[in-house]
């Protein structure tokens, strides 16, 4: 069946660290590959998304590229905030009909 | 964009009571609906899936008769917790998927459930 690998946390970096997040997948055909972000106290918000190989996905200073060859979606942002401090979620869905398979979830904790 | 809202966010309940929990989707109309359980730290596990107009399809492991589930209308779906137990608390997560984007699903912002 499909799932998703992400690396444990918690991940903890000071203001302005380059963030990577890693997320590999096993998939039958071609999923679609999700980041979600939860907040403390709040359910999940989709960051960003990529529905085929090669494509990058992009949102608020975060970046995902799909990589089929590696079955990867690691996530990266260039400079990290304090406000981006939560948990962020890897998830595939194998065709729009299907359910989300997430991964376990790595917290993120910035620190000033 | 899309919103889905649930209420209660959070609610705290006597051992053996019962206590439902509302998934609205708020500018779109939804024949699938979703209910998620997320322990402490934790992923979100599926517990059922729900359309609308039928009954809903539970995940293996998940008590039909424990957490009822209704899907009475497009934008409305409840999870009914009966006879709730302290190993009931948990984060109650709903989703939502746009009848007519349906490669679209929207989240909604949990309930958080403690059964004293």
């Amino acid at each position: 069946g499909n799932s998703v690998t992400q690396m444990e946390g918690p991940v903890t970096l000071s203001e302005e660290a380059f963030l990577t997040i890693n997320c590999t997948y096993t998939a039958t055909g071609y999923p679609s590959l999700f980041w979600y972000v939860q907040y403390p106290g709040e359910g999940l918000q989709l960051l960003l998304k990529a529905t085929k190989a090669d494509d990058k996905g992009s949102n608020k200073g975060f970046e995902a590229t799909y990589r089929k060859e590696t079955t990867s979606f690691h996530l990266e942002k260039g400079s990290v905030q304090v406000s981006d401090s939560a948990v962020y979620f890897c998830a595939l869905r194998g065709s729009p009909g299907q359910n989300f398979v997430f991964g376990p979830g790595t917290r993120l904790s910035v620190l000033p | 964009g899309a919103v889905v809202s649930q209420h209660p966010s959070r609610v705290i309940c006597k051992s053996g009571t019962s206590v439902k929990i509302e998934c609205r989707s708020l500018d779109f109309q939804a024949t699938t609906m979703f209910w998620y359980r997320q322990f402490p730290k934790q992923s979100l596990m599926l517990m059922a899936t729900s359309n609308e107009g039928s009954k809903a399809t539970y995940e293996q492991g998940v008590e039909k008769d424990k957490f009822l589930i209704n899907h009475a209308s497009l934008t409305l779906s409840t999870l009914t917790v009966t006879s709730a137990h302290p190993e009931d608390s948990s984060f109650y997560i709903c989703s939502a998927r746009d009848r007519v984007v349906t490669d679209t699903q929207y989240f909604g912002p949990g309930t958080r459930l403690t059964v004293l």
